[in-house]
């Protein structure tokens, strides 16, 4: 069973650029998520969709970030304007029925 | 008050030791309970599940002590390749907008 896949794996932008991140979920996954991951901390929650409609988005920075899921399977997170303190790991996870969320192994953003 | 916390350690420890890692949550409703590992600039994958009864894999024991909000993951006999960030997580709320909130992390270096 291939895993949740997400590019690019590495971006590196100035301080008020766009950037934008890609997430394939696990097939037939129908939950979403994307977490922020700042070194030395744990992920922490942006956003989280069901199919296509959006579950729980309160600690999404929304002036900043936005983030989609059309057609209810793959997913874009958007950063525009991007700041210093946007430097971290963004990690999409997906869940099928069970409980577990599996984790793709994350964008790391450097913003300069 | 963080929602789960975490002694982030660093825990170095020598072969064959026995490491116990603590985490308390805030929130008494949370329904279930984890423990990621993270290895270095890597995702974080499920370890194991904690259960009320308190449960055992292999080397890995895990427990619940709801009255205290409080979870424990011990490692006995530790191997150089347990080195990594133990990630303790709370499941909440239940239903369809289950989210995963993550402590900060203990990390343990097993040493030959």
């Amino acid at each position: 069973e291939a895993g949740v896949a997400q590019s690019p794996r590495y971006k590196i932008i100035e301080k008020r650029q766009s950037v934008a991140f890609w997430c394939n979920p696990i097939s037939g996954h129908a939950t979403l998520y994307w977490y922020q991951q700042i070194l030395g901390q744990g992920p922490k929650l942006l956003i989280q969709f069901q199919n296509n409609g959006v579950v729980d988005d309160s600690q999404l920075p929304k002036d900043r970030f936005s983030a989609e899921r059309l057609k209810g399977v793959d997913s874009t997170l958007k950063i525009q304007p991007a700041k210093l303190e946007d430097s971290a790991v963004y990690l999409c996870a997906s869940r099928g029925a069970a409980q577990e969320q599996y984790f793709g192994p994350g964008t790391r953003l450097t913003v300069t | 008050r963080k929602e789960v916390e975490q002694d982030p350690g660093p825990f170095n420890v020598p072969e064959g030791a026995t490491v116990a890692f603590n985490c308390t949550y805030s929130n008494s409703a949370s329904q279930s309970f984890f423990w990621y590992r993270q290895d270095c600039r890597k995702e974080p994958k499920l370890l194991m599940s904690v259960y009320s009864s308190g449960n055992e894999d292999g080397r890995f024991t895990a427990q619940l002590n709801r009255a205290s909000q409080y979870i424990s993951l011990l490692i006995r006999d530790s191997k150089l390749s347990d080195s990594a960030t133990y990630l303790c997580v709370v499941n909440w709320p239940p239903g369809s907008a289950r989210q995963l909130t993550f402590g900060s992390g203990t990390q343990l270096t097993v040493l030959p």
